[in-house]
């Protein structure tokens, strides 16, 4: 069975600064996906970032990029330029490729941008 | 991309009563899926709703509690039956996207408080 841990239940940045949220998951399979939602205090989950395992190359969308160390079984997230609505409940999930496709969920991190 | 609506969006219920969550999708899916998100905690995946099957429930969950409808491939129902105090979550309804990516949506949550 996969896991995914996220060590940092809470963290905390300035505006216009950088954090990097961290992921480890386990699995033996050699082909997956990865994804960092966030969930803000209204509750909606909006997906942040994806990447797939067999990428080498980091996803990147606008401020939001990754860290995918496949070896390291380990999925950062980087968020630059840090803004007052990016203060939310960030989760790292990740899923099989083929078969018994359901997501599994870290525990999550409280990110809070201070201004 | 897939928009999804949940009714109601939140309720205050008493103990031993039940009550019927329903999940709209703005086009047709295949798989849907349903979860609890327990105060302060992650998602954990209930079970999963397929048109024309039963659903399928995960370890801990089971259908006399949680019993599930898939009358077409748009809507689906989730019921907490017989509901005590630690049936108080949010309960989010999902759905998988096509493509390469597979990622999940999700609807707003229904914020259930049992008394």
């Amino acid at each position: 069975a996969q896991t995914v841990t996220q060590s940092q239940p809470e963290m905390s940045v300035q505006e216009a600064e950088t954090v990097t949220l961290s992921c480890t998951y386990d699995t033996s399979e050699n082909n997956y996906y990865l994804f960092w939602y966030k969930q803000p205090p209204s509750r909606q989950m909006i997906l942040v970032i994806r990447q797939e395992a067999y990428k080498q190359q980091n996803a990147t969308e606008n401020r939001f990029s990754v860290n995918f160390q496949k070896a390291a079984k380990s999925f950062s997230l980087k968020i630059s330029d840090s803004q007052l609505g990016d203060t939310a409940m960030y989760f790292c999930a990740f899923m099989k490729q083929a078969g018994g496709q359901n997501f599994v969920f870290g525990p999550g991190t409280r990110l809070s941008v201070l201004p | 991309s897939a928009v999804i609506s949940q009714k109601p969006s939140r309720d205050i219920c008493q103990r031993g009563t039940s009550l019927t969550i329903q999940c709209q999708v703005d086009s047709q899916v295949t798989m849907m899926f349903w979860y609890r998100q327990q105060p302060g905690q992650s998602l954990t995946l209930i079970a999963t709703a397929n048109q024309g099957s039963e659903a399928t429930y995960e370890s801990g969950f089971v259908i006399d509690k949680f019993p599930i409808s898939r009358p077409n491939l748009t809507f689906s129902t989730l019921t907490v039956s017989n509901m005590s105090p630690e049936d108080s979550s949010i309960y989010l309804c999902s759905t998988r996207g096509a493509g390469a990516y597979n990622e999940q949506f999700f609807g707003p949550g229904t914020r259930l408080t049992v008394l």
